[in-house]
């Protein structure tokens, strides 16, 4: 089976530009979740998304946004690039948001984004 | 105070001694605990996770978890070289606005040399 698959990998963009990144969950898997990672340091929550809506945000300004779609897979946006945005950003998937015991949280391989 | 802290190394140990990584955290109201490898340039990956207070093992690996003491380790027997890399503890809580989410400690760096 596939697992959480990620695009574009890698990408530059200059500031003040937009960026769209992609995220396909392990399949059956219904929430998919955002974290930024920076160099040094472990990764940071964004959004989280359950049956298309949003169930859970982090301390990111509003130049991020995000969505999902009905099969599953989302998008995360970020407007207005600072040069601080450049970092790995991470997409993660679930079968359902729950603690329960069998609610494991897989990542993608990421997308490399650098502001210049 | 750090939601999730852990001691970020390195942590330098011999091939085929123990390592011990280890994770505090800050909320009690936590309920499931996650350790993630990570090498360079790449992704994190799942090793384990616990849910329940005690031990847990899987191969090489073992996870502890005390909720009274809110801490979380892992052990890591018999290191090999490839074992080389960073590990991330992670955290997460079930209700309000953390609902699902991890929050993970900086990471602690392991080095396993021949």
């Amino acid at each position: 089976d596939a697992g959480v698959t990620q695009s574009p990998t890698h990408l530059i963009k200059t500031r003040g530009q937009q960026v769209t990144l992609r995220c396909s969950p392990i399949s059956g898997h219904k929430s998919v979740s955002w974290y930024q990672q920076v160099l040094g340091q472990g990764p940071q929550f964004i959004f989280q998304y359950y049956e298309k809506e949003e169930r859970g945000r982090g301390n990111f300004p509003d130049r991020f946004s995000a969505r999902q779609f009905p099969n599953y897979s989302s998008e995360l946006n970020v407007n207005a690039l600072l040069l601080g945005d450049s970092a790995l950003y991470l997409c993660a998937s679930s079968l359902t948001p729950g603690v329960n015991s069998g609610n494991t949280i897989y990542f993608g391989e990421g997308s490399w984004l650098t502001v210049v | 105070q750090k939601e999730v802290e852990q001691n970020s190394g390195p942590l330098s140990v011999p091939e085929g001694a123990i390592a011990s990584l280890n994770c505090t955290y800050s909320d009690r109201g936590s309920q499931s605990f996650f350790w993630y490898r990570q090498y360079s340039g790449k992704s994190p990956e799942l090793i384990m996770f616990i849910y329940s207070n005690g031990d847990k093992e899987d191969g090489r690996f073992t996870a502890q978890l005390n909720k009274a003491s809110q801490y979380v380790s892992l052990l890591i027997r018999d290191s090999q070289p490839s074992d080389s890399a960073t590990y991330l503890c992670a955290v997460k809580n079930a209700g309000g606005t953390s609902y699902g989410k991890l929050t993970f400690g900086q990471g602690t760096i392991l080095t396993v040399h021949p």
